[in-house]
């Protein structure tokens, strides 16, 4: 299948600092890739989606300046947490598709654990 | 986005079958069923998918009510690797944003 893949896998930051989390589609274009959020014990919260050449769109109660998303080119999506509080540790997960290789799933990263102290 | 609602959590012995149900009742006729499961600190893994049609893949099977109110994810024989959030979500044509429910934590028991 797909893959896609995001870096850093971990990262720990001090708390005001910002954070950037790289999200890449491998071996196809994604024009849409999508960001989630996870907390322990918790499902994935859909954040925001990340389209290629335009803005982002946020889903409700996300903070689009805090979340800063960028998608500048078809296998390239980051998300850059900024200003980084404790209460924005958590796991980060990126998907996209690619809809002219395969079948009608998404793929997903393998995530990014950020803890911010 | 149609809701779907599944147990918590599951357990199953080894070798063994496991079904895991889905139900959806407020499924629209475009609407395909899809199934993903979480490891521990990994992301979400495509599992299998259908629109009205049984689906079998190397992993499982999907089987679908005749109304497609539920569906049933078929892990054939459990493996202690199978253990996982087991995710149904039901995804629109034309797109590929997901909404996750609480998913079934299964338990695989050696």
């Amino acid at each position: 299948g797909a893959v896609v893949s995001q870096h850093p896998s971990w990262v720990i930051c001090k708390s005001g600092t910002s954070v950037k989390i790289e999200c890449r589609s491998l071996d196809f274009q994604a024009t849409t890739m999508f960001w989630y959020r996870q907390f322990p014990k918790q499902s994935l919260m859909l954040m925001a989606t990340s389209n290629e050449g335009s803005k982002a769109t946020y889903e409700q109660g996300v903070e689009k300046d805090k979340f800063l998303i960028n998608h500048a080119s078809l296998t390239l999506s980051t998300l850059t947490v900024t200003s980084a509080h404790p209460e924005d540790s958590s796991f980060y997960i990126c998907s996209a598709s690619a809809p002219d290789r395969v079948g009608t799933e998404a793929f997903f990263g393998q995530g990014t654990r950020l803890t911010v102290v | 986005d149609a809701k779907t609602t599944q147990p918590n959590s599951m357990e199953s012995n080894e070798e063994e079958p496991v079904h895991l149900p889905c139900n959806h009742s407020t499924i629209s006729g475009t609407d395909y069923i899809h199934w993903y499961r979480q490891l521990p600190s990994q992301g979400p893994e495509y599992v299998i998918h259908g629109l009205t049609s049984n689906v079998n893949n190397r992993m499982a099977s999907l089987a679908i009510a005749e109304d497609r109110k539920s569906s049933t994810l078929i892990l054939h024989r459990a493996t202690l690797r199978d253990a996982a959030v087991y995710y149904c979500i039901l995804k629109g044509p034309g797109t590929y944003k997901y909404i996750f429910g609480t998913g079934t934590r299964l338990k695989v028991l050696a």
